[in-house]
């Protein structure tokens, strides 16, 4: 079974532009759950989407939206970029919603630079 | 509100002695905890977790970790390093209405030393 992948690598993005970032779920799994990994901090959640609904949300502004599609991938858009975005974001994928049933397994991340 | 605190931000170590890794945690409820490590450039893996039961957990890679209710914690610790374990860890918190999330400590480098 292939694991969670996000792309890109890397970007490169001005302040003020919008972004979106891209996650594809492990095999089976019908949630995903993004965090914001700023240089030195532990990860902090964005938002969850289970079943393609937003299931719960973390102290984000609304310019931070995303989706999840029929497939369960997913995606992280964020406009109106701030330099304060600059961070590493990961997206977790697992069988439910629910940390106490199921695992989170992360994909590799996504680094973005505002400039 | 819960919240987790790691207080060493580094721990430095050489190999084959013992680590041990400190969580602390503030919550009004019932708590998950876990222990997630970080590789160079990859994503979170999990360690271990507790849920509920034993309070000595045991997980991969000879790593363990104690919950300790009266002292909120949840130290993680291996009786012998090696050089590959070189990485950064991670505690994590998930608890009452928000079992749909981690709350992160801020973690913690360990370097282990030949």
């Amino acid at each position: 079974e292939t694991g969670v992948t996000q792309s890109p690598t890397h970007l490169i993005k001005t302040r003020g532009q919008q972004v979106t970032l891209r996650c594809s779920s492990q095999s089976g799994h019908n949630t995903v759950s993004w965090y914001q990994q700023a240089l030195g901090q532990g990860p902090q959640f964005i938002f969850q989407y289970y079943r393609e609904e937003e299931n719960g949300r973390g102290n984000f502004p609304p310019r931070f939206s995303g989706l999840q599609f029929p497939n369960y991938s997913s995606e992280l858009n964020v406009n109106a970029l701030e330099l304060d975005d600059s961070a590493l974001y990961l997206c977790a994928s697992s069988l439910g919603p629910s940390t106490q049933n199921t695992e989170a397994f992360f994909g590799q991340g996504t680094r973005l630079t505002v400039v | 509100a819960q919240s987790v605190t790691q207080l060493d931000s580094q721990v430095p170590v050489f190999e084959e002695a013992p680590v041990e890794l400190r969580c602390n945690y503030s919550s009004s409820v019932s708590v998950y905890l876990f222990w997630y490590v970080q590789y160079p450039n990859q994503g979170l893996q999990l360690l271990l977790k507790y849920l509920s039961g034993s309070t000595l957990v045991k997980g991969i890679n000879g790593f363990e970790a104690e919950f300790n209710k009266s002292q909120t914690s949840f130290h993680l610790r291996k009786p012998s390093v090696h050089i590959s374990d070189t990485a950064e860890y991670f505690c994590a918190v998930s608890a009452g209405s928000g079992t749909y999330k981690y709350i992160f400590g801020t973690g913690t480098r360990l370097k282990v030393l030949a």
